[in-house]
C-alpha cells in the first residue's frame, strides 16, 4: 500500500494563477482533509470530506475549492492564487468514524509570487 | 468551534531530562485527544492518542495525561534521547463535531546531546 499519495510535491504560482493539489489514499478511507501549515501556527483545517461526494469547511476556507468525485480521491483547488496562500498544504485520511487516527501525505510545498 | 492552545511553543532539555508540553481545549464536549510528531521534512505521524474517559495513558517512554474538568492535557517525555528532537502537535476532536479534527499550533522540542 502506498497510504496516501500528494501531487505534486513542490509547485511555484505567479498571483492569480491557478491549480490543483491531488490527494490519492489506498486504504479504502471515509474521511480526507486538507491542512495548511505554517510556521508557529501548526495545522489548520482547510477542507475536508467525510465520504464520497460530500465536502465540509474547515477552520480557513476562504480562496479554496474541493471535491471527492471518487472515494480515493479529494482535491484542492486554488481559483486565483495569493501570496497568504503560500505554505505547505497536507491531505490525510482516516478510515470512518469511529477510527480517528490520521495518516497523512509527505505533502505539498506551494510558493505564491 | 474547538480551539486548541499549546505551549511552550519551544522547548529545550538536555538529554536524558523529562519533557512536558502542555495543550489547552475549549469545547467540552471534545472526547478524542491525539498527539502527532513531526520531524523535519516530514510528514506528521501519531504518536499517543487518549479518550475523555481515560485519566492517563503511556507508551514506554511517552504518556499523556487528561484534565477534563480544566479541559486540558499534557504530553510527557521521559528519559529524552536526540531523536525526541521534533515539532509535536496536539489535537482534539469531539461529540459536537465528531469529524473535524483541531490542531494545536505545535512545540518544537530540541533534544541537547
Amino acid at each position: 500500500n502506498a497510504g496516501v499519495t500528494q501531487t505534486p510535491k513542490f509547485r511555484v504560482l505567479k498571483t492569480g494563477q491557478s491549480m490543483t493539489l491531488l490527494c490519492a489514499q489506498d486504504m479504502n478511507h471515509e474521511y480526507m482533509y486538507w491542512y495548511r501549515q505554517d510556521p508557529g501556527m501548526g495545522l489548520r483545517l482547510i477542507h475536508y470530506s467525510v465520504g464520497e461526494g460530500t465536502t465540509a469547511k474547515g477552520e480557513v476556507p476562504d480562496g479554496y475549492n474541493v471535491s471527492r468525485l471518487k472515494k480515493q480521491n479529494f482535491l484542492l483547488g486554488l481559483e486565483s492564487a495569493a501570496p497568504s496562500q503560500t505554505s505547505v498544504y497536507f491531505c490525510a485520511s482516516r478510515p470512518d468514524r469511529g477510527d480517528e487516527k490520521l495518516f497523512f501525505g509527505s505533502g505539498t510545498q506551494l510558493s505564491v509570487l | 468551534g474547538e480551539n486548541v492552545e499549546q505551549h511552550p511553543s519551544t522547548l529545550s532539555v538536555q538529554e536524558g531530562d523529562s519533557a512536558v508540553i502542555k495543550c489547552t481545549y475549549s469545547d467540552s464536549a471534545s472526547n478524542y485527544f491525539p498527539w502527532y510528531k513531526q520531524e523535519l521534512g516530514k510528514r506528521p505521524q501519531l504518536i499517543i492518542d487518549i479518550r475523555s474517559n481515560v485519566g492517563e495513558k503511556k507508551d514506554q517512554r511517552i504518556a499523556v495525561t487528561l484534565n477534563k474538568t480544566a479541559k486540558h492535557f499534557s504530553l510527557h517525555i521521559t528519559e529524552t534521547q536526540p531523536e525526541d528532537s521534533a515539532v509535536y502537535f496536539c489535537a482534539a476532536s469531539g461529540k459536537t463535531s465528531y469529524d473535524k479534527v483541531i490542531f494545536g499550533p505545535g512545540t518544537s522540542l530540541s533534544v541537547i546531546p
